[in-house]
């Protein structure tokens, strides 16, 4: 079966300090990954999304980044962390190539920028 | 503009009763409608989803209504419990050359009271 996992699950990091989130997948292979930032008691807004190693789409234009260095490995990163970078980070999976198919999401990151 | 409507923005409902949560949608391109239910400090979990040319899907206690020439579906939550009280999201999905572009509502913060 497949698994998503999401590390750190909880962050507290100053403003203009660098981030980096990581999001692996078990039990699949070239998987669509996404990442998705949710603001306390809104719904999911989506940041990046990635269809194969090194390719990679943004949604918003923001301070933030994204990378695939593996199949099953998907990074957020930031060179300098704002105050409304906080949220709660989730990474989420689907089944690569066309077709309607639903998303996982892993365990989330809660952010805080202090 | 894609997007899709969720109502209402919170629900209480007594032990056994129905809930009911109602999402409109505008683009006639979606081709899958997942719902997803979400525990405080958790990720989103798949619940149950339909495809445009199907009218009912029923799992267990919880149903989805499709309306194709209004636009709009619905979650049925019968027999409703206190484990169910939880954030719930529709969903709309674009497929686009393979990548799932997830489309969510708002969100219904759903109580069930004893």
């Amino acid at each position: 079966s497949q698994t998503i996992h999401q590390w750190p699950a909880t962050l507290v990091q100053p403003v203009g300090s660098p981030l980096s989130l990581e999001c692996t997948v078990e039990g699949t292979s070239n998987p669509n990954l996404y990442w998705y930032r949710q603001a306390a008691g809104r719904g999911l807004q989506l940041l990046f999304y990635s269809v194969g190693i090194g390719q990679i789409s943004s949604e918003v234009p923001q301070n933030l980044s994204a990378s695939r260095p593996q199949d099953r490995q998907f990074i957020l990163s930031s060179k300098k962390l704002l105050l409304s970078d906080s949220g709660f980070y989730l990474c989420a999976w689907s089944v690569g190539g066309t077709g309607s198919t639903s998303q996982y999401f892993g365990p989330g990151t809660r952010l805080t920028v202090t | 503009q894609q997007q899709v409507k969720q109502s209402p923005q919170s629900l209480i409902v007594q032990k056994g009763g129905i809930s009911i949560i109602n999402c409109a949608y505008e683009n006639t391109a979606f081709d899958y409608f997942p719902w997803y239910q979400q525990f405080p400090g958790k990720g989103p979990a798949l619940l149950i989803a339909i495809r445009p040319d199907v009218s009912e899907k029923k799992e267990g206690r919880f149903t989805i209504s499709f309306n194709k020439s209004a636009k709009q579906f619905s979650l049925h939550i019968m027999d409703s419990q206190p484990g169910d009280s939880a954030t719930y999201f529709c969903a709309a999905i674009l497929t686009n050359f393979g990548n799932e572009k997830l489309t969510f509502g708002t969100g219904t913060r759903l109580t069930i009271i004893p």
